[in-house]
């Protein structure tokens, strides 16, 4: 089993939908999360932290249950410009894992 | 501008020539890291540094090697190239482990 998991999708949704991503861990100790987006043929960037309490910015929401030990990025009104893959990271004392990421086309 | 470097951006080269990919940040950043990034595989860590004079072994280590002799620098040298070293490089850097890691805009490596 992979230390962290995604579907790969591609996700293919219209503008303005509601998209959510769920990401799945293994190792209970791991202390950090992030989600990173990457576009095509680019470097990752940090897209949002993940804080136990659960954190949004803007139409971004990103939660943690650490105890199904999963992590979930929603995207709400979606535009054209989200379309890219993203990278759910775990990350805890020893090592920073990343998930193999989910592609996100948004159309017209 | 708060960044990381990598150069060459791409290359082609053939096994066996010896190949340096150099990695600079200006973030003063203490820990520092290669990845490469392959279909299906998403990123996996080839080596890594906490510091300077400090660098330990990645999941993915076997034909690399590093330096880190300036906390900003952290070059990866591939001795002997093979084919299966092809791949998408990135160096990254952070505050420490624990924290959010910036990347390099990649290196794109392609050894016939």
């Amino acid at each position: 089993r992979k230390e962290v998991e995604q579907d790969p999708g591609p996700f293919n949704v219209p503008e303005g939908a509601t998209v959510a991503f769920n990401c799945t861990y293994s190792n209970s100790a791991s202390q950090s999360f992030f989600w990173y987006r990457q576009d095509c043929r680019k470097e990752p960037k940090l897209l949002m932290s993940v804080y136990s309490s659960g954190n949004e910015d803007g139409r971004f929401t990103a939660q943690l249950n650490r105890a199904s030990q999963y992590i979930s990025l929603l995207i709400r009104d979606s535009k054209l410009s989200d379309s890219a893959t993203y990278l759910c990271v775990v990350n805890n004392n020893n090592d920073m894992r990343f998930g193999a990421g989910t592609r996100l086309t948004v159309k017209p | 501008e708060a960044q990381v470097t990598q150069n060459p951006r791409y290359l082609i080269t053939v096994t066996g020539k010896k190949l340096t990919v150099t990695c600079s940040q200006n973030m003063n950043h203490e820990y520092m890291s290669w990845y490469r990034q392959d279909p299906g595989l998403g990123l996996r860590q080839i080596y890594y540094s906490m510091n300077v004079e400090v660098t330990d072994k990645g999941d993915v280590p076997e034909g690399y090697k590093v330096s880190r002799k300036e906390k900003r620098n952290f070059p990866l040298i591939l001795e002997s190239p093979s084919p299966n070293q092809t791949s998408l490089y990135f160096c990254a850097s952070s505050l420490s482990r624990m924290n959010e890691q910036f990347f390099g805009p990649g290196t794109r490596l392609t050894v016939l």
